[in-house]
């Protein structure tokens, strides 16, 4: 079975530009989320969705975020205009129900120059 | 609020030696989950356990145990006959809340296992 997957692996962009890094969830999961990881904050949750909904977003870090789940197997997180303190990992995962296992994807490895 | 430490930033330990990873958690909830994962030099997150807060009882696969205590608050990871494809990041992770999928992460523990 696939797991969480996510594209790009990696994204080098410049300030300014627009990034959009994508997410399809294990088939039959209902929670999606977002996580971010720097060395400064560590592993950081962003957005939370269920059934696409979004729950929480009180982790994003500013109106640059913005992040949609437009059906089930599809999430995206996109940053505009991006800043090189962006610069992190961004994991996807998914779960079944809120307090499930939360599967990682392979994550986006994301570098703003 | 829900805290997660682990003290331990980084362990190295030679090949075949038993090594303990110190996970202490603060939570308000009666009902909420502990987990590890695994973060190795690729990079993904590895699901190690789920424990839930009624279930005190240790747990074992393979060369790994967990140690749950409510008493102290500690979920610790032991491995026994550490490899050197052990070698990774550990973290230990706390649900906030018993309802909602929102993890609280440790700092992790970078264990290097030597040859």
């Amino acid at each position: 079975d696939a797991g969480v997957i996510q594209s790009p692996r990696h994204e080098v962009t410049e300030m300014g530009q627009e990034v959009t890094l994508r997410c399809k969830p294990i088939s039959g999961h209902d929670y999606l989320f977002w996580y971010r990881q720097t060395m400064m904050r560590g592993l950081e949750l962003l957005i939370y969705f269920n059934n696409n909904v979004p729950i929480d977003d009180s982790g994003m870090p500013e109106d640059r975020f913005s992040a949609k789940m437009p059906n089930a197997s599809f999430s995206t997180l996109k940053i505009q205009p991006s800043e090189p303190r962006d610069s992190a990992v961004y994991f996807c995962a998914s779960s079944l129900q809120g307090v499930e296992t939360q599967y990682f994807g392979p994550g986006t490895r994301l570098l703003v120059l | 609020a829900q805290k997660v430490t682990q003290a331990q930033t980084e362990i190295s330990v030679v090949e075949k030696e038993d090594v303990t990873l110190d996970c202490v958690y603060e939570t308000r909830d009666t009902t909420y989950y502990l987990f590890w994962y695994k973060q190795p030099p690729s990079g993904e997150l590895v699901f190690l356990i789920r424990r839930n807060s009624f279930d005190e009882q240790n747990e074992i696969s393979g060369r790994y145990s967990w140690n749950f205590q409510k008493s102290t608050s500690s979920f610790n990871f032991t491995i026994t006959a550490s490899q050197v494809v052990d070698s990774a990041v550990y973290f230990c992770a706390l649900s906030e809340g018993s309802n909602t999928g929102k993890l609280i992460f440790g700092q992790g523990t970078t264990l290097q296992v030597k040859p």
